[in-house]
């Protein structure tokens, strides 16, 4: 039973709109993260929050923001989507930040 | 820049056949890791976790851990069809408990 939450699940944009991705965690943890896994499945880490403060900034482009109102919430902006955008973006959560990583069932963003 | 490497790439093992996964870290301060294992068009799932020079057995699934040489591996007997699925190793960052890397993963095609 998924307890990590995410919407929408797909999302198709034109090059240079923004979206917005939701992500929603009950199992109490205090780190969430989100990762971008592309086509050849490499799971990439971008971010990752603890008791809602940003701990992990990946070197990605700065149109990405994340967003966490609280521990059990991290959301996702992108801003002017490029092609290269195109993947899925996993929401993910865990304990603390050495634990195991509990995903969310992603949401996959094709960028046309 | 750490890196948590796997081999092969792709493995294909009859049904009822012995699959063994490989993964080395590149970080001489990681002394444990997970195996994920994510079924396509789904998201990973932590399959085990091997904190501990030696062996861990779960039913058809057996973790080997090697600290001296940062080496791990997945044995699965008795492959069944429903084993087919991408395996991914990851290990703790070396210096950023926040931030778990995750390998290229192995791709197990399990013929019936």
């Amino acid at each position: 039973e998924t307890a990590v939450f995410q919407t929408p699940n797909y999302h198709v944009t034109q090059v240079g709109n923004e979206v917005s991705f939701n992500c929603k965690q009950t199992l109490g943890h205090d780190t969430m993260y989100w990762y971008k896994q592309d086509s050849k499945k490499l799971l990439k880490i971008m971010f990752s929050y603890n008791n809602k403060q940003l701990i992990v900034n990946e070197t990605v482009p700065r149109r990405f923001s994340p967003q966490s109102s609280d521990k059990a919430h991290l959301n996702l902006r992108i801003k002017s989507v490029e092609p290269e955008d195109s993947a899925v973006y996993l929401c993910a959560s865990s304990e603390t930040g050495d634990t195991e990583v509990f995903f969310g069932k992603g949401t996959r963003l094709t960028v046309v | 820049q750490q890196k948590v490497q796997q081999s092969p790439e792709s493995l294909i093992v009859p049904e009822g056949g012995m699959a063994s996964l490989n993964c080395t870290s590149s970080d001489r301060n990681v002394d444990y890791f997970w195996w994920y294992r994510q079924h396509s068009g789904k998201s990973p799932k932590m399959l085990m976790s091997i904190f501990s020079n030696g062996e861990k057995e779960e039913g058809r699934f057996t973790v080997h851990l090697n600290k001296a040489s940062l080496h791990t591996s997945l044995h699965i007997r008795d492959s069944q069809p429903s084993d087919s699925a991408l395996y991914l190793c990851a290990a703790p960052h070396d210096t950023n408990a926040y931030k778990v890397i995750f390998g290229k993963g192995t791709h197990l095609h399990v013929l019936p």
